[in-house]
């Protein structure tokens, strides 16, 4: 088993709408959680990063983790055509240096 | 902003050859992370410097190796390049203790024929 499963979708999407991802994870270790996003064709880039439990939220996007359930999402608000990517979320114990990555989310928000 | 800079994009190299994948950072950042991205397996790590001249085994090591010799710059080598070789390869960079997460390259794309 994975420590860390992620639905790969694909999700499609109309503009709009309200995106739910999700992760669940096995390592109850895990202090640091992320969500990345990642392009067509490039690197993944930062997008939400929070510490233990509780949410975050910035502009369209809200990240929240249940550590109890060992269970993370990201919610993104009235949806775009640029939020059509590739989403994986990360994790990571406190010690230490490595993430621990979802497979990712492929994302289509259509116009 | 940081940046972390893969040398190429695309690469086509063939069967045996040996090939060097090269990635440089300008943010004097500590840690520097390989990994390979497939569809359906999502990012493996394959290897990970903490330190000039330090590496360690990531969990699919078997048919690469490394190479930090200077604290930006993290080089990946196929030793005998295979067609299950062929994928996408992402080099990242983080401060120590990784407190606000990785940052990537763009990636190469190699593909070995």
């Amino acid at each position: 088993q994975k420590e860390v499963e992620q639905d790969p979708g694909p999700l499609s999407v109309p503009e709009g709408a309200i995106v739910s991802l999700n992760c669940t994870y096995s390592n109850s270790a895990f202090q640091y959680f992320m969500w990345y996003r990642q392009y067509s064709r490039k690197g993944p880039e930062l997008l939400m990063y929070t510490y233990s439990s509780g949410n975050k939220e910035d502009g369209r996007f809200t990240a929240q983790v249940d550590k109890s359930s060992k269970y993370i999402s990201l919610f993104i608000r009235d949806s775009q055509p640029s939020d059509s990517a590739t989403y994986l979320c990360a994790m990571k114990e406190t010690s230490g240096s490595r993430l621990t990555f979802g497979e990712g989310t492929q994302l289509t928000v259509n116009p | 902003d940081v940046k972390v800079t893969q040398s190429s994009r695309y690469l086509v190299k063939r069967t045996g050859e040996k090939v060097f994948l090269e990635c440089v950072q300008d943010m004097d950042h500590e840690n520097m992370f390989w990994y390979r991205q497939d569809p359906g397996l999502g990012l493996r790590l394959i290897y990970f410097s903490y330190d000039v001249k330090m590496k360690e085994k990531g969990d699919i090591p078997e048919g690469y190796s490394v190479s930090r010799e200077k604290k930006e710059r993290f080089s990946l080598i196929l030793e005998s390049a295979s067609t299950n070789q062929t994928s996408m390869y992402l080099c990242a960079s983080s401060r120590d203790r990784v407190l606000y997460g990785y940052t990537f390259g763009s990636g190469t794309r190699l593909t070995v024929v």
